[in-house]
């Protein structure tokens, strides 16, 4: 099946930081979405992306949709407490999702 | 606009006990999603459902697990018996994505999903 592999699996940085994660794919995807997780609810939409080598900007977040379709890029700037959660990449080639297996962030005050 | 609903939002069973779980999608949403969550991975997609039609269930273990969406509109997932390894987080999600498009580019709106537990 098809492998997505997100990157970091973990981060601990200090509040005010800014962060980086990434994923890749085996194969071309045709949309990216980026979404955070808090415990004990659903995931939550952050950013969506349906073309190579679009960036797009949600407040401090932004994503990039990579220009081989094969990767994407989310970047967190000056990292608040609340930024604490697990975030999840998801694409697909066409029709059907496929997610990482999560970023852990971890923000120090 | 309403999200998506899902109930109930907690679940304990003993093995071999059956269970069901309710989903009703964004109003307008053609495209529903079931996942599984296990603690510690991204989730894994089980069923998607175009209104009542099934796009993909290749990744459902139907010897024990089922679902439906009569109506095109909310659905249920049904497991019996159920197995330990079945403890997971079930996640509904729904989409504007319609099959009859020459693209999709709706993204998923996920519910808060239901944790469950077999002992």
């Amino acid at each position: 099946g098809q492998q997505l592999n997100q990157s970091p699996q973990s981060m601990f940085i200090q509040e005010g930081e800014d962060v980086s994660m990434n994923c890749t794919s085996s194969s071309i995807f045709n949309t990216w979405l980026w979404y955070k997780q808090d415990p004990g609810e659903g995931p939550v939409l952050l950013i969506a992306l349906y073309k190579a080598g679009e960036l797009t900007s949600n407040g401090r977040l932004t994503a990039q949709f990579g220009i081989t379709r094969k990767d994407s890029f989310l970047n967190i700037s000056a990292s608040i407490p609340s930024d604490v959660g697990i975030y999840f990449c998801a694409g697909r080639p066409l029709i059907k999702f496929y997610f990482g297996s999560g970023t852990k962030l971890n923000v120090k005050p | 606009e309403a999200g998506v609903a899902q109930s109930p939002r907690y679940k304990i069973i003993e093995k071999r006990q059956s269970v069901a779980f309710w989903c009703n999608p964004i109003s307008g949403h053609a495209t529903l999603y079931w996942y599984q969550q296990i603690l510690g991975q991204g989730p894994k997609l089980l069923i998607q459902f175009q209104n009542n039609g099934v796009v993909d269930d290749s990744q459902l273990p139907k010897d024990r697990f089922s679902a439906e969406r009569l109506k095109g509109v909310d659905s249920t997932l049904k497991i019996q018996p159920a197995k330990l390894e079945d403890s997971a987080v079930y996640l509904c999600a729904s989409s504007l994505d319609k099959l009859t498009s020459s693209s999709y580019n709706s993204p998923l709106h996920f519910g808060n999903g239901t944790r469950l537990t077999v002992t």
